[in-house]
């Protein structure tokens, strides 16, 4: 399984602000996956990145309030931006196995907008 | 329909007992079938995965997967209060569909 560091583990911001999500992988990995968890909600996908193009965003999410990055193998980068109350949620990166079956999550991202 | 149902609980049970944990789903296209376990503030951590129909054994876990019911189960033996978490049941074919999550305590 893949190591996955997420940071920050918390925050606590003010509404109208942005916040950027770190998340660094131990080995190299084609996809990495952004996904929101909302209290009493399942799990639900927001992009997929891939380094060297443009992430890829699921139905309800869009680039310009969830800009991401992939400069490279091991990292990406989510941005919530102009933030309101209703962003506040887990937000978790993920990446799959080695045989792109299991899905592995990092230790999730704690955001409260004020 | 939603795609993939979850109870959410809470589940209380006493410690030793088995635990039982199901979801159900609609999509028959659906071909491989996960556990994760997530505990308070942490990411999930996948327990369980299947692609097949029938029980798939891990020390205290069993995963069921029953394809022609369209039903899957995760169970607990020998319960744990360590075993107190949020069980979410995720599967999918080229995309991965998550249930909402059981909360499970195990009472000591």
């Amino acid at each position: 399984s893949a190591v996955i560091s997420q940071k920050p583990s918390r925050d606590i911001c003010q509404r109208g602000t942005s916040l950027t999500i770190q998340c660094q992988v131990d080995s190299q990995v084609t996809m990495m996956f952004w996904y929101r968890q909302q209290p009493g909600q399942s799990l639900t996908l927001i992009a997929t990145a891939n380094q060297g193009s443009e992430a890829t965003y699921e139905s309800g999410f869009v680039i310009d309030k969830f800009p991401i990055s992939r400069p490279n193998l091991t990292f990406s980068t989510l941005t919530v931006s102009n933030m309101s109350p209703e962003d506040s949620s887990i937000y978790l990166c993920s990446v799959l196995g080695q045989y792109n079956e299991k899905l592995f999550f990092g230790s999730g991202t704690q955001l409260s907008v004020l | 329909q939603k795609e993939v149902e979850q109870d959410p609980g809470p589940l209380s049970v006493p410690e030793g007992a088995i635990v039982s944990l199901n979801c159900t789903y609609s999509n028959s296209a659906f071909q491989y079938f996960m556990w994760y376990r997530q505990y308070s503030r942490k990411g999930p951590e996948l327990l369980m995965y299947t692609y097949s129909s029938g029980n798939k054994e891990d020390g205290r876990f069993t995963a069921q997967v029953d394809k022609s019911s369209k039903y899957i189960s995760l169970f607990i033996r020998d319960s744990q209060p360590s075993d107190s978490a949020t069980y979410l049941c995720a599967m999918g074919d080229d995309k991965i569909i998550f249930g909402k999550g059981t909360r499970l305590h195990i009472l000591p």
